[in-house]
Order: structure tokens, then sequence, then C-alpha cells
């Protein structure tokens, strides 16, 4: 079946932009999960999702990043007012429902903030 | 809080020798331990993971890891690599929280196969 996916797979914006990320996680995984990989880094949990709800967004940075996942499937990483400091590739991974299963994980989306 | 330190952030090698990537963790609890590879222009797929049971884990393409309580570590190694390993492989921890698998992961190794 299908993978996780990400888009866009690139998105260039200038400082002060609002941007969004989009993740469509596999068919019938729970358990959604937003990280964020910086150059040179390996990658850093940004927040988890339980079906609709996130149980987990102490990896959020600040107020300026919000996630939703409105229905239990696809997921929207929202970013507000960029910085430069936002750039990085950001990663979405999805599992089933028990805790020890694999993270599957998406592409990434490149977030080049200008 | 729990950390992973990958000791090396680059390691050439000849093909058909054997390489070792160091990976040392730290956590005051019992974790579950994994290795990711990422390679060239792809996402990251899971190589092998230790949740409980044997120490030694193995992978379908040759590598293997040995998790060490004491040492804390998981070393990851394969006794000859191919030009196709040419990747970079990620160690990474996790513990159970509110039913999330949260992952911490290293800084990664980039493993370069020269012919």
């Amino acid at each position: 079946g299908a993978g996780v996916s990400q888009t866009p797979s690139n998105k260039v914006t200038e400082k002060g932009k609002y941007v969004e990320l989009r993740c469509d996680p596999i068919s019938g995984h729970t358990a959604l999960y937003w990280y964020r990989q910086s150059l040179g880094q390996g990658p850093e949990f940004l927040i988890y999702f339980q079906g609709t709800g996130a149980a987990d967004d102490s990896g959020l940075p600040n107020d300026r990043f919000f996630a939703v996942r409105p229905e239990g499937s696809v997921s929207t990483l929202k970013i507000q007012r960029t910085e430069r400091g936002d750039s990085a590739v950001y990663l979405c991974a999805s599992s089933q429902l028990h805790s020890t299963d694999t993270q599957y994980f998406g592409p990434g989306t490149r977030l080049t903030v200008l | 809080a729990q950390s992973v330190t990958q000791l090396d952030s680059q390691v050439p090698v000849f093909e058909e020798a054997p390489v070792e990537l160091r990976c040392n963790y730290s956590s005051s609890v019992s974790v579950y331990l994994f290795w990711y590879v990422q390679y060239p222009n792809q996402g990251l797929q899971l190589l092998l993971k230790y949740l409980s049971g044997s120490t030694l884990v193995e992978s379908i393409n040759g590598f293997e890891a040995e998790f060490n309580k004491s040492q804390t570590s998981f070393h990851l190694r394969k006794p000859s690599v191919h030009i196709s390993d040419t990747a970079e492989y990620f160690c990474a921890v996790s513990k159970l929280f509110q039913g999330a698998q949260k992952l911490v992961f290293g800084q990664g190794t980039r493993l370069t196969i020269n012919p």
C-alpha cells in the first residue's frame, strides 16, 4: 500500500509569512508524529496525535507552531510569522495503535525561509 | 531526559570491509532502541529495533546491533559492506509516554563505501 506522503516536497517562503505543511499517513494508522530535522542534525520530536487529539505537543518550539488532525487522518502543521531559523526538513511519521509499532516516515517537506 | 550520542559523524570504509557505527544513550528508565537509515534522496526507514528479549537484533540486509545495558550502547555492525549501504544512519531511543513512542535521535553517521 501507499506510504506516508507529505506535501509540498519543497516550500520557499519569506520571513514573516504563514505556511502550512500537509501529511497523509498510512491508511488505518491512528498515531501520527511530526519531527523537524535541521541541517546536520537528527530529527527532533514536535508533536504527537492519537486519533484527532494532540496527545503531546511538548516539542513545539513556540506558539507560532500549531498542528491539527481534524478527522484523525490527514494532519497539517501550521507555522505563523515564519523566521529564518524555522528552515529545516519537516518529517511526518505514522504508526498503528500499539505503542511499540514501527513509525513509518514520509519523505519530508524542506522549508526554506528567506 | 533521554539523549543519544553517535560518536562518529562520518565513517568511510572500503567495499567488503567490516564496519561498526557507534551509539550510546542515556536514560534512567527502560527504553526501546532503533537504528534508522536514510538513503540518498529517500526518507527515513527502520533498519532494526530492540524492544525486549534477545539483546542481539538483526536486519534483513546483514546489519546487526547489540543492546548492552551496562555500557548503555547499541552499536550497529556489518561484517562486509556493499556500495549500496552508502547512507546516513540514525540511532534513536524512545520510551512510552501517554501511549506515544517519542523518538530521540542522535545526530547521524554518514557511511560512505569506497570501491
